[in-house]
């Protein structure tokens, strides 16, 4: 079966540090990838989506960045860290360019200080 | 991808259906309607999903009407567990990205 996996799951940075949060698929080969980011009491807002391995897509012009070093790992990083980076940040995986259902991670909640 | 509306929140009595309207009056023909829902603190968890036809799945059932204009997601028997966030999104089949609006928050009551 096909699990997702997130670390660390809460994190608190200072503004200005540097940020990685990686994310992992089993169980399944060459899957889309996704990251998410919630703001508190906000909806869901993508980030990034990769089709495969180098290939990342960024949907919102910001001071993140992700890389795919491999087929089923997603990494999230920031070279200096904003308040307003603060959130609920989701990594999800889905297979197949018909797929209709995307899979969730349990997420990583960071907290800028 | 078209844009939904949903009503920002409603309540249920617990073991009642639980109705969530949404409406998607720009969508398009090759459109289908995805249900997702999150609650508190988790990732969104899929639900349910439809072209034209009525759907129906062990969680929810879907009615989309006739001009697709709108769609309905009932929870037949709401349970306390129920309480979430409930997401309608209208996409292509093929399109990678899922566009999260505010959704409707559904609070179940005993």
């Amino acid at each position: 079966s096909q699990t997702i996996h997130q670390w660390p799951a809460t994190l608190v940075q200072p503004v200005g540090s540097p940020l990685s949060l990686e994310c992992t698929v089993e169980g399944t080969s060459n899957p889309n990838l996704y990251w998410y980011r919630q703001a508190a009491g906000r909806g869901l807002q993508l980030l990034f989506y990769s089709v495969g391995i180098g290939q990342i897509s960024s949907e919102v012009p910001q001071n993140l960045s992700a890389s795919r070093p491999q087929d089923r790992q997603f990494i999230l990083s920031s070279k200096k860290l904003l308040l307003s980076d603060s959130g609920f940040y989701l990594c999800a995986w889905s297979v197949g360019l018909a797929a209709y259902e995307q899979y969730f991670g349990p997420g990583t909640r960071l907290t800028v200080t | 991808d078209a844009k939904t509306t949903q009503p920002p929140s409603m309540d249920c009595a617990e073991g009642r259906a639980a109705n969530l309207p949404c409406n998607h009056s720009t969508i398009s023909g090759n459109e289908y309607v995805y249900w997702y829902r999150q609650i508190h603190s988790q990732g969104p968890q899929y639900i349910i999903h439809g072209l034209k036809n009525n759907e129906t799945n062990e969680m929810a059932s879907l009615i989309i009407t006739e001009d697709r204009k709108s769609s309905t997601l009932i929870l037949p028997h709401a349970t306390l567990r129920d309480t979430a966030v409930y997401y309608c999104i209208v996409r292509v089949a093929n399109g990678n990205k899922l566009v999260f609006g505010a959704g409707t928050i559904l609070r179940v009551k005993s």
